[in-house]
């Protein structure tokens, strides 16, 4: 069984649509993440989880919402995207922090 | 801050050839970590390697090998006897603190795509 699970795989929305990036891991890890990778853009950490606690980055629009219920689930939910969202969304866990990070296969969001 | 260097964007080689992607890191901690990762067309980011920065010790798996020098801040990777299969963006990292708190993070170089032609 894969070791990191996303759903969906692949995602249209349109701009006014409210959906939600679904990660799951089954290692035991301990800390989980939500990564961007745009086109010829380095990878985006968007948010970490640590023992369910949140790392907060302001620096991420709150259109983006994260939700990780206990640790081994993850959700990003998803509300008024803009077009310049659209990207690869990778979710990750590893054992603990600073460790090596096991990736989802990602989910592939078009937002129209 | 931390900071991962991937000078090479591109590299296009036969099959069989050898070829090493570089990585420069810039780093204050003492203690850190140093990765590699693939990623191939189908996106997803395999976990390839970990290095403490306390062992300088060269690795060899297979095809892949790792050239660790703390002198020059440089963790490169070299593949031998190249195939069609190494096609990918490889992925260096290096393990750094999150937005000032005691939390950990991967800081990710940009990558260095390789092509390899039949």
């Amino acid at each position: 069984e894969t070791g990191v699970t996303q759903t969906p795989r692949h995602l249209v929305m349109g701009m006014t649509n409210k959906k939600s990036l679904k990660c799951e891991q089954h290692l035991g890890h301990n800390a989980m993440y939500w990564y961007k990778q745009s086109a010829k853009k380095p990878l985006e950490l968007m948010f970490v989880y640590s023992l369910e606690e949140r790392v907060e980055n302001n620096s991420v629009p709150s259109r983006f919402s994260p939700e990780c219920p206990n640790s081994s689930h993850l959700f990003l939910h998803l509300h008024t995207l803009q077009p310049e969202d659209s990207a690869l969304y990778l979710c990750a866990s590893s054992p603990k922090q600073g460790y090596e990070q096991y990736f989802g296969p990602g989910t592939r969001l078009t937002v129209t | 801050a931390q900071k991962v260097t991937q000078a090479q964007t591109e590299i296009s080689v036969v099959e069989k050839e050898d070829v090493t992607l570089d990585c420069v890191y810039e780093t204050r901690d003492t203690t850190y970590y140093l990765f590699w990762y693939k990623q191939p067309p189908s996106g997803e980011l395999v976990f390839l390697i970990r290095r403490n920065s306390f062992d300088e010790q060269n690795e060899i798996s297979g095809r892949y090998s790792w050239n660790f020098q703390k002198s020059t801040s440089s963790f490169n990777f070299t593949i031998t006897a190249s195939q069609v299969v190494d096609s990918a963006v490889y992925f260096c990292a290096l393990s750094g603190s999150y937005l000032n708190t005691g939390f950990q993070k991967l800081v990710f170089g940009s990558g260095t795509r390789l092509l390899v032609s039949p």
